[in-house]
């Protein structure tokens, strides 16, 4: 089993800042790693794939990269609809999903 | 526009049955790989099961492995999952996914559904 682990649990950033959020892998995923927004009371929704490709929908604020192990969400200036947990999932081998980080206004 | 909507959810006690329904509109339900995953309030993502668009196809998580049961009615655009002997451990919102990306294996979940909570209580 692949296990993902996200840092920080939680990040306390102020409107206009920018967050930068990181997912590690147990082992290689190559560039299959997605991340998810989830918001209050919704379900989780696709934010990025394949690494670094953005979902429709989602601005181009929003930035992913990395690859094999080591994997990073930006947020380059942060709005007040960004605020959420954020998870990253790898579907390399099977499934799994990192413990998310919640984005908080500082 | 896609859509997925769970129902079926609910409060059962530890040793129990149940089967979540999940009705997808707005694409060609039968072309597409569907997952259930599920969370436990306030608690992360878990993965559950998966099922080829033919249904010929499924496989489980280890933690539900023999006691769940995914399956789909592609003439009603419906996908189903079967839970039996429910422990307190399966409390959590279920949500139904689509199988995003091409033709590999493995992929993303493009478009999931609102969820439907399950309680497992005495």
């Amino acid at each position: 089993e692949i296990v993902m682990t996200q840092s920080p649990a939680t990040l306390s950033v102020s409107p206009g800042e920018r967050a930068t959020l990181s997912c590690r892998a147990s082992q290689s995923v190559a560039s299959n790693l997605a991340w998810y927004q989830q918001k209050p009371g919704q379900a989780p929704r696709l934010l990025i794939y394949g690494a670094s490709t953005r979902a429709t929908g989602f601005p181009a604020r929003f930035s992913g990269s990395g690859s094999g192990t080591e994997f990073t969400l930006t947020i380059s200036s942060l709005q007040s609809e960004d605020f959420a947990i954020y998870y990253c999932q790898q579907y390399n081998n099977w499934y799994s999903f990192g413990q998310g980080t919640k984005l908080e206004i500082k | 526009q896609v859509q997925l909507v769970e129902s079926g959810g609910g409060v059962v006690q530890p040793g129990r049955s149940l089967r979540l329904s999940c009705a997808a509109s707005g694409f060609t339900f039968s072309s597409y790989v569907m997952h259930w995953v599920r969370q436990a309030p306030g608690k992360g993502l878990e993965w559950v099961a998966v099922i080829s668009h033919d249904e010929s196809l499924k496989f489980y998580a280890d933690s539900v492995k023999g006691r769940f049961t995914i399956s789909r009615d592609n003439s009603k655009n419906t996908l189903y999952l079967q839970m039996n002997s429910l422990g307190t451990e399966d409390t959590a919102f279920y949500y139904c996914a689509r199988k995003g990306g091409g033709s590999g294996s493995f992929d993303y979940f493009d478009y999931w559904g609102q969820g439907t909570l399950v309680t497992v209580s005495s």
